[in-house]
């Protein structure tokens, strides 16, 4: 059964980088058709897709959070990363990472990492 | 804001059926068949209910039906459980390679 799990720092300092990692077990980052993304969900909110990885590493945001995300795998690893640069209060939530299929659905989950932006 | 809209909060007695809605636009919901829908228990990961408009997942009950007409998909749960009492969120793929995600629907049943 896949696993995804992920892991980071559970408090970062506002204008910093929020930096998380996601570790997939019994699958691989390789798999064709396989994309493996972020999404979060503020606290007492609606989740948003923050971006995707593909297979072939070829990489898709959220255009009105591009210009600060970036993906990047590890297949040594199996992991996949998120980067956040500049956050603010409005970058805490619970951050999801995930698996889709074609990018049409999500049908894996990880528990979820709570990120809390504070100084 | 939220690119799809569905209402806030929907509820209903046990063994009734239910309807939440889902609208989006001629770029995402009404351009493709796309639409997946997302259970959420509190404190709980989503779990994909439906994809594809109208497929269930392998271990999905059967209670649960998805449909779309033009930019409106529709997520139907029928004989209602105490166990469906959840945050219900639908998602679609959207022009320019992304995916977008309504504003979620409480359902409480009664």
């Amino acid at each position: 059964q896949l696993q995804l799990q992920e892991s980071g720092p559970g408090l970062v300092k506002p204008s910093e980088t929020l930096s998380l990692t996601c570790t997939v077990s019994a699958g691989s980052v390789r798999n064709n058709n396989l994309f493996w993304g972020w999404i979060r969900q503020p606290p007492g909110k609606g989740l948003e897709w923050i971006g995707s990885i593909s297979y072939t590493g070829s990489t898709y945001y959220n255009p009105t959070i591009n210009s600060r995300v970036s993906i990047s795998r590890d297949t040594s690893k199996n992991q996949f990363s998120l980067k956040l640069t500049s956050v603010t209060a409005a970058d805490t939530a619970v951050y999801y990472c995930a698996r889709h299929t074609a990018m049409t659905r999500t049908d894996y989950w990880g528990q979820g990492t709570l990120v809390t932006v504070s100084s | 804001q939220f690119d799809l809209t569905q209402p806030a909060s929907v509820s209903e007695s046990p063994g009734q059926s239910i309807t939440i809605s889902c609208t989006g636009t001629s770029s995402d919901v009404g351009a493709y068949n796309y639409v997946s829908w997302y259970q959420q228990h509190p404190g709980k990961a989503p779990q994909l209910i439906i994809y594809d408009v109208t497929n269930r997942p392998s271990g999905v009950s059967d209670r649960f039906t998805g449909s779309k007409s033009d930019n409106t998909a529709s997520l139907t749960i029928s004989g209602l459980r105490a166990e469906d009492e959840a945050d219900y969120y639908c998602s679609s793929y959207a022009t320019g390679d992304t995916v977008i995600f309504g504003g979620g629907t409480k359902l409480t049943v009664l």
